[in-house]
């Protein structure tokens, strides 16, 4: 069965600064997506990046970075210029990508607080 | 753009009643999906379908029926509601099955005493 774990339940991050958000996964396969969702007090899931598991390259969405290392099971976010609109709740997923399903497996999220 | 639209957003129910948490998008995606999320527990699936007509479980069913007659809508009844099930409902869409690119709706808050 695919896991995804996050050891940190709460993060606290002053504005301006970098934050590193940690996530790993237990998976057999050799093909999927990984990906972050950012929850924020009003509730919404909102996409903030994803990577395929097949591409050796780091994705990067503007002040959002991962470091994917597939051999380690491995897949955390950096967020660069913490802004005040970055805290929320952050959850790592994991899916498959076969002919089989499209779950999203998720981690129990990391509750990070941008300080002013 | 609407997007993904819920509701209700707050529902209060007895155990033991029956009731449907709506689900609808305007953008023709294929692929939808009911989770829940409890505390500590982050995200878990419920059901999803991957069309009109096709549905199927997903980690957490029991408890819980969908139907999908149409591509715009999925429904997810609650059957006979028990206290296990307050929890916050989450249904999402995707444009083609194996993208994983999920557009969440805003959530509806269930509460059964």
């Amino acid at each position: 069965a695919q896991t995804v774990t996050q050891s940190q339940p709460e993060m606290s991050v002053q504005e301006a600064e970098t934050v590193t958000l940690s996530c790993t996964y237990d998976t057999s396969e050799n093909n999927y997506y990984l990906f972050w969702y950012k929850q924020p007090p009003s509730r919404q899931m909102i996409l903030v990046i994803r990577q395929e598991a097949y591409k050796q390259q780091n994705a990067t969405e503007n002040r959002f970075s991962v470091n994917f290392q597939k051999a380690a099971k491995s897949f955390s976010l950096k967020i660069s210029d913490s802004q005040l609109g970055d805290t929320a709740m952050y959850f790592c997923a994991f899916m498959i990508r076969s002919g089989a399903t499209n779950k999203l497996i998720f981690g129990t999220g990391t509750l990070l607080a941008v300080q002013p | 753009n609407a997007g993904v639209t819920q509701t209700p957003k707050f529902q209060v129910l007895k155990t033991g009643q029956s009731m449907t948490l709506q689900c609808a998008q305007d953008m023709n995606h294929e692929y939808m999906s009911w989770y829940r999320q409890d505390p500590g527990m982050g995200l878990r699936l419920i059901h999803y379908s991957v069309g009109a007509g096709i549905t199927d479980q997903g980690e957490v069913p029991n408890g819980y029926n969908v139907s999908r007659s149409t591509t715009e809508d999925f429904p997810l009844r609650l059957l006979s509601a028990a206290p296990s099930q307050t929890s916050v409902y989450f249904c999402a869409s995707s444009y083609e099955w194996g993208l994983g690119e999920l557009f969440f709706g805003e959530g509806s808050r269930l509460t059964v005493l």
